[in-house]
């Protein structure tokens, strides 16, 4: 059973575009945080957020976290090929993320 | 500060071989996890310490596997024996003590496993 399910799975679209990833679940998390992971490194830390309806923005990217904390997303502004990499959302519960399967991001030039 | 620091980052053994990995976590994280990365199954929670002490090891795929922690700035994962199913990226992450409860991890790069 995946508790959180992120979609898409994979998105490839054109550079300038704009883009949402989403993470739900029908769990409460206590912590939600969005990952970027490239290939042969690990996953890197982007944000955490731990209130409900909480908005926090990195530069052209947007998070968001669901009032009843139970989802999230993440909207991609003007997407450049640097943002390419496997992006994944992962819950806060009991000191453990549950983590989502990961969108597969790739940004064309 | 340096990060969650691993080694090997690459390993290719033969199957029935012992392979032990290694981590050391950011210095004065409380909690060590272990994860093991493949395309099918994704991220996978193997086992997780909390001062030097295993708290969940439901994640161990079988006997085959074992973690120890000895020390706050050491841990260990072992497979013996090893086999081709076992080919995976394996990853140690560190995590403080968060009063927030955000339970924010820490990745090091991971070890490349290949079981031939």
């Amino acid at each position: 059973t995946q508790l959180l399910e992120q979609s898409p799975q994979f998105l490839s679209i054109q550079e300038g575009e704009n883009l949402t990833v989403y993470c739900n679940s029908s769990s409460v998390f206590s912590s939600l945080q969005w990952y970027r992971q490239e290939p042969g490194e690990g996953p890197v830390l982007l944000v955490t957020v731990v209130t409900g309806g909480e908005v926090k923005k990195l530069k052209r990217l947007t998070f968001q976290f669901g009032d009843a904390r139970k989802d999230s997303s993440l909207h991609i502004t003007a997407a450049q090929p640097g943002d390419t990499g496997l992006y994944l959302c992962a819950g806060g519960r009991n000191y453990q993320l549950i983590w989502g399967a990961g969108t597969k991001l790739i940004i064309k030039p | 500060d340096a990060g969650v620091i691993q080694s090997p980052r690459h390993e290719v053994t033969e199957m029935g071989q012992e392979v032990t990995l290694r981590c050391k976590p950011i210095s004065g994280h409380d909690y060590l996890f272990w994860y093991r990365q493949t395309m099918m199954r994704g991220l996978e929670l193997l086992i997780y310490f909390n001062n030097n002490v295993p708290i969940d090891d439901s994640g161990m795929p079988e006997d085959r596997f074992s973690a120890k922690m000895p020390n706050a700035s050491f841990s260990t994962l072992k497979i013996q024996p090893s086999e081709p199913r076992d080919s995976a990226v394996y990853f140690c992450a560190s995590s403080p003590l968060d009063r927030r409860s955000t339970y924010e991890q820490y990745f090091g790069p991971g070890t490349r496993l290949t079981v031939t």
